[in-house]
């Protein structure tokens, strides 16, 4: 069965630390693997989107690492800010087929000051 | 761009009700999805457009629920008669492939 597996549920950090998020998964054949934020109240936006060859994506203060042969991904957040507060989401999409699309069920990362 | 549309933002309607809800996607984008959002089940899809046409409707929930798109700048989600289990957040997105996604903002459905 196709799963997407997140952890940890949730999690607080102080501001200015880093912390990383955790994403295992089961999806076969697998095509490509993103990493949402979305804020309370708005839509997902993608920080990172990795194929099968990729095995490290920054954007920003953000990096995703893919391991594609234990099928592990994480999502590490440098020099956290308040902004940062929010859910973060794993999509792993199978191949070739947008209706192979499986979410996790996210992890809700609160930033204190 | 002004990004994904989506109308309402949020309704608010009565058990045994037609509901509709819509979506602009962004210009030139060939792949439209929708999504629903619960606290207990997390974001599933429900349907997606290529070109207009439905490639899989599978994720609709059941017969009460039904989406069209006309045109490529236009997509509707119905769901008649609505029950508080449809209580939810509702997402349109885009993409310009079928992998790279951009969200709308959402219609939050409230069914009493």
């Amino acid at each position: 069965k196709n799963q997407v597996e997140q952890s940890p549920q949730s999690l607080i950090i102080l501001e200015g630390k880093n912390c990383t998020l955790q994403c295992n998964y089961t999806v076969s054949p697998f095509s490509n693997l993103r990493w949402y934020k979305q804020d309370t109240g708005r839509g997902p936006v993608s920080l990172t989107i990795m194929t099968f060859s990729e095995n490290t994506k920054s954007n920003g203060r953000y990096t995703a690492t893919l391991d594609a042969d234990t099928k592990q991904s994480s999502l590490h957040i440098t020099a956290s800010q308040l902004s940062d507060s929010a859910s973060y989401i794993c999509v792993v999409s199978g191949y070739s087929s947008a209706s192979k699309i499986i979410f996790g069920s996210g992890t809700r990362l609160s930033i204190r000051p | 761009d002004a990004g994904v549309i989506q109308s309402p933002r949020h309704e608010v309607t009565e058990m045994g009700q037609e509901v509709t809800l819509r979506c602009k996607p962004i210009s030139g984008h060939d792949y439209l999805f929708w999504y629903r959002q619960t606290m207990m089940r997390g974001l599933e899809l429900l349907i997606y457009f290529n070109n207009n046409v439905p490639i899989d409707d599978s994720g609709m929930p059941e017969d009460r629920f039904s989406a069209k798109m006309p045109n490529a700048s236009f997509s509707t989600l119905k769901i008649q008669p609505s029950e508080p289990r449809d209580s939810a957040v509702y997402f349109c997105a885009s993409s310009p492939t079928n992998h790279e996604q951009y969200f709308g903002p959402g219609t939050r459905l409230t069914v009493t």
